[in-house]
């Protein structure tokens, strides 16, 4: 069975200041990890993914992800954060065993990002 | 092109009525998945469909029933109503064997 740990509820960062949300992850085989943002009453908005290849992921507003195989880990960063940053990060992950067969997604319980002027 | 799409947004209904919400996925993407969202359970998948076939299923009781149309639109019902299928429901696409799922913006669904 695949899982997520997301162990922070909140982060709390001031505008301009790194922000790191954390996520670990448990999957038989290669995981594919992905990372989404979601505001009050809206669905969920993909910001990246890690599929293979260079470890650190690029993604959406200026957010990044470290995957690291030997920790079983894939935390969000981004260098400079922003008031408007604030919502609600969740991490996924799917077993690349499952590709072309389904799609499911394992979501972590969610951390929610509080950036203060 | 147009995201997913998901009506309606807003629904009330009364325990013991059944629901049906309906999905339009990113044209040519022939995948959906249904995710329930609630605030003591999370995210949770509901199931997955593909090319009109249920290829997945998450551990929902059966009064949580999906389909699939020859043109990819999806809709899911619950029967029976409870107060707690009161949530989020979240609808997501993706090309055959795609790796990424696109959301809709979801459909609340309150139960009375």
């Amino acid at each position: 069975a695949q899982s997520v740990a997301q162990p922070e509820d909140q982060v709390n960062v001031a505008e301009g200041n790194p922000l790191t949300v954390k996520c670990t992850y448990s999957v038989s085989g290669n995981p594919y990890l992905f990372w989404y943002v979601q505001y009050p009453n809206r669905g969920l908005q993909f910001l990246l993914k890690y599929i293979t290849g260079d470890n650190l992921v690029k993604g959406s507003y200026g957010f990044e992800a470290e995957f690291n195989k030997s920790q079983t880990s894939f935390h969000l960063k981004k260098p400079s954060a922003l008031v408007s940053d604030s919502a609600l990060y969740f991490c996924a992950v799917r077993t690349a065993l499952d590709t072309g067969t389904a799609s499911k997604l394992t979501f972590g319980t969610g951390t929610r990002l509080q950036v203060t002027l | 092109k147009a995201g997913v799409t998901q009506t309606p947004r807003y629904l009330i209904k009364t325990r013991g009525q059944q629901v049906t919400l309906s999905c339009s996925p990113i044209s040519g993407h022939r995948s959906v998945s249904w995710y329930q969202q609630t605030p003591g359970q999370g995210l949770q998948f509901l199931f997955e469909y593909f090319s009109e076939t249920q290829r997945n299923k998450g551990n929902f009781p059966g009064r949580f029933s999906g389909r699939q149309f020859s043109n990819s639109r999806s809709e899911m019902n619950v029967s029976t109503l409870e107060l707690g299928d009161s949530a989020l429901y979240l609808c997501a696409s993706s090309l055959a064997g795609g790796i990424g799922q696109f959301f809709g913006p979801g459909t609340r669904l309150t139960v009375l």
